[in-house]
């Protein structure tokens, strides 16, 4: 079955610095989403990602999943407090089937 | 359209009891599914709904759950005979076909 491997499980970060969080899949990707969730409410889409090797960004969040369709990565430039919260990837095995989620990954960004 | 909604935000029961959920998806939306989250993971599949065909169901979903979409539309989620272990967030999500999960903002569910 599909594994998500995410890390770090938490991160606590200093404003205005740079993070990454990375998701790790145990089988190729059919598509990857990256979602944010605050404490005690529901997932808020960030981005999708399908082909490999694509990138996109949203304000100041990029994401980018690896050529070989296994392992994505969500890039933070200048942490603001409003970044904090759960993120979370979900992996779409096969076009067909629901969403696969990892653990999560807790940020925090203090001033 | 307002996105998903679900109700109620917060559920309180007495262990033993029967509860029901209900989530409205956006309306355009063929596919709608269950999640269930507990504290320190992401969200575990329940269920899926294509239109009003229940397509696929989790191994933990007990006999004690059951879900309906009725018409296509909104989907309850029911539980008989809650116990503690129950005590999660349950979160409904709509998508059309395979693109575009949206999510609700959940009903917490605590058995006491």
């Amino acid at each position: 079955s599909q594994e998500l491997e995410q890390s770090p499980q938490s991160l606590i970060v200093q404003e205005g610095k740079n993070l990454t969080i990375n998701c790790t899949s145990s089988k190729t990707l059919y598509g990857l989403y990256w979602y944010k969730q605050k404490y005690g409410e529901g997932l808020i889409f960030l981005m999708m990602l399908q082909k490999g090797g694509e990138e996109k960004s949203h304000e100041k969040i990029t994401a980018k999943l690896d050529e070989k369709k296994q392992q994505s990565s969500l890039h933070i430039t200048a942490s603001q407090p409003s970044h904090a919260g759960i993120y979370l990837c979900g992996a779409d095995n096969s076009g067909n089937t629901p969403l696969v989620f990892g653990k999560g990954t807790r940020l925090s960004v203090i001033a | 359209d307002t996105g998903v909604s679900q109700d109620p935000r917060h559920k309180i029961t007495k262990r033993g009891q029967n509860v029901t959920f209900r989530c409205d998806p956006i309306s355009e939306h063929n596919r709608l599914y269950w999640y269930r989250q507990t504290l320190g993971q992401g969200p575990e599949f329940l269920t899926y709904f294509q239109n009003e065909a229940q397509l696929e169901k989790s191994r933990l979903l007990s006999d004690r759950f059951s879900a309906e979409r009725p018409k296509g539309s909104f989907s309850t989620l029911e539980i008989q005979r809650t116990e503690q272990g129950d005590s999660a967030m349950y979160l409904c999500a709509s998508s059309l076909s395979q693109w575009g999960y949206t999510f609700g903002s959940g009903t917490r569910l605590t058995v006491v």
